[in-house]
């Protein structure tokens, strides 16, 4: 069973923020964010691990919930760079070494 | 470089004619998976190699076989392809279990008519 993404699309103006949340129906141990621009494969943004762990860099940061099974993606003062699709991939707390990614949320950065 | 490559990058087939994607890696690198993507459905696991030894089901492994005789190689081979296989697939590497990023290759576009 997928992960949730909210919003499906969010299209923003340079410099304006958004958030990409990522909920899931399991139990989870760590949760992934990738970025895929059109047309290459996906790159890795992060890991967050169970226990609440909130990470970034420079002005990407985001968020791990294990009690909500929910994680949030923060984009700050947004970049054209920023524009493409996000994914949250979930590895479940079972000792399960599989991801379930979520359908995607498309960003696009406007200037 | 340190890269994940896969070949073919564009096939067209043949429904029931059998075919191998290869996936090779050159980070030494102990996880090795294999994705789908379609549209609107995100990546789908289809399998998944802890190392050498292990290897296990992902999400959708029907009509998907793999194979993992060196830490460097994974092919995915579709023995009889259907055209509901026709999909953008992923070869992914990480240093070791889901601790750590991934890498992923440039992706291989199958056409299954």
């Amino acid at each position: 069973q997928q992960p949730v993404q909210s919003p499906q699309a969010v299209i923003l103006r340079e410099g304006e923020d958004a958030v990409i949340n990522c909920s899931s129906s399991k139990a989870l141990y760590s949760v992934h964010w990738y970025r895929q621009k059109h047309g290459e494969a996906p790159v890795f943004l992060m890991i967050l691990l169970k226990g609440g762990e909130q990470k970034g860099h420079d002005k990407i940061s985001a968020s791990f919930n294990e009690k909500k099974q929910q994680s949030s993606l923060y984009l700050t003062a947004s970049q054209l760079s920023y524009s493409g699709t996000y994914f949250c991939g979930t590895v479940p707390d079972n000792y399960g070494q599989n991801f379930v990614f979520g359908p995607g949320t498309r960003l696009s950065v406007l200037p | 470089e340190a890269q994940v490559t896969q070949n073919p990058r564009y096939l067209i087939t043949v429904t029931g004619k059998k075919l191998t994607v290869t996936c090779s890696q050159n980070m030494n690198h102990e996880y090795m998976s294999w994705y789908r993507q379609d549209p609107g459905l995100g990546l789908r696991q289809i399998y998944y190699s802890m190392n050498v030894e292990v290897t296990d089901k992902g999400d959708v492994p029907e009509g998907y076989k793999v194979s993992r005789k060196e830490k460097r190689n994974f092919p995915l081979i579709l023995e009889s392809p259907s055209p509901n296989q026709t999909s953008l697939y992923f070869c992914a590497s990480s240093l070791t279990g889901t601790l750590y990023e991934q890498y992923f290759g440039p992706g291989t576009r199958l056409t299954v008519t």
